[in-house]
């Protein structure tokens, strides 16, 4: 059974500052998903890492994918305050995502 | 449609009633899942559908749960029953191909009183 674990469960930073969301999964796949959901609103697709190695940017967040880890990051950089959500990765089981639990980012001006 | 349609938006409703959420996925999607979100949780899947067939059901939670895609296209999930339990934003999304691309409705609040 695949399991998706991501940690912080909750994030607070201040505005301008750097950090990282991790993503470790526990079965081999090559297809790994972030999402960001606002309150009460649905999930937002930011980033499809296809394969080893790959990363994306968009803005003030990279994220990468390291197969052979199950690991993937979602960095944040210079924090501003418009990208307090909830952050999901999920991973592709062949038949359906599986989501981690999601970190709660507040950034705080 | 532009977009992954999900009615209704909020559905509240006696425990030990029935429901269906309606999903309606963008033109020309082969491929159609369902998801449960509880509160302060990542989705949960329920089911798969490619084209009418159910593909896979196997997060279906017991046998009150149910759906269909009769024409391939609209797709219906029904609680019979409904529990407190059963609370929770009901997701759908939709493909172009399976297992790629998806692309998510805004869900159907569903609450059991």
């Amino acid at each position: 059974e695949l399991k998706v674990e991501q940690n912080p469960l909750f994030l607070s930073m201040q505005e301008g500052k750097n950090y990282t969301i991790y993503c470790n999964y526990s079965t081999t796949s090559d297809r790994l998903y972030w999402y960001r959901q606002d309150p009460g609103k649905s999930l937002e697709s930011l980033f499809v890492l296809l394969s080893n190695g790959a990363v994306k940017q968009e803005g003030r967040l990279m994220a990468s994918l390291d197969t052979k880890a199950r690991l993937s990051t979602l960095h944040i950089t210079a924090a501003v305050h418009d990208l307090s959500a909830t952050y999901f990765c999920a991973v592709d089981g062949g038949r359906m995502l599986t989501f981690g639990g999601g970190t709660r980012l507040m950034v705080k001006p | 449609g532009a977009g992954v349609s999900q009615t209704p938006s909020n559905k509240v409703t006696e425990k030990g009633k029935y429901v269906e959420l309606r999903c309606d996925p963008i033109s020309g999607h082969t491929a159609l899942y369902w998801y449960r979100q509880s509160l302060g949780q990542g989705p949960e899947f329920l089911i798969y559908f490619q084209g009418t067939g159910a593909a896979d059901d196997s997060g279906l939670p017991n046998d009150r749960f149910f759906a269909v895609r009769p024409e391939g296209s609209v797709s219906t999930l029904k609680i019979q029953r409904t529990e407190r339990g059963d609370s929770a934003v009901y997701l759908c999304a939709s493909s172009l191909l399976p297992n790629y691309g998806y692309t998510f409705g805004s869900g159907t609040r569903l609450t059991v009183v």
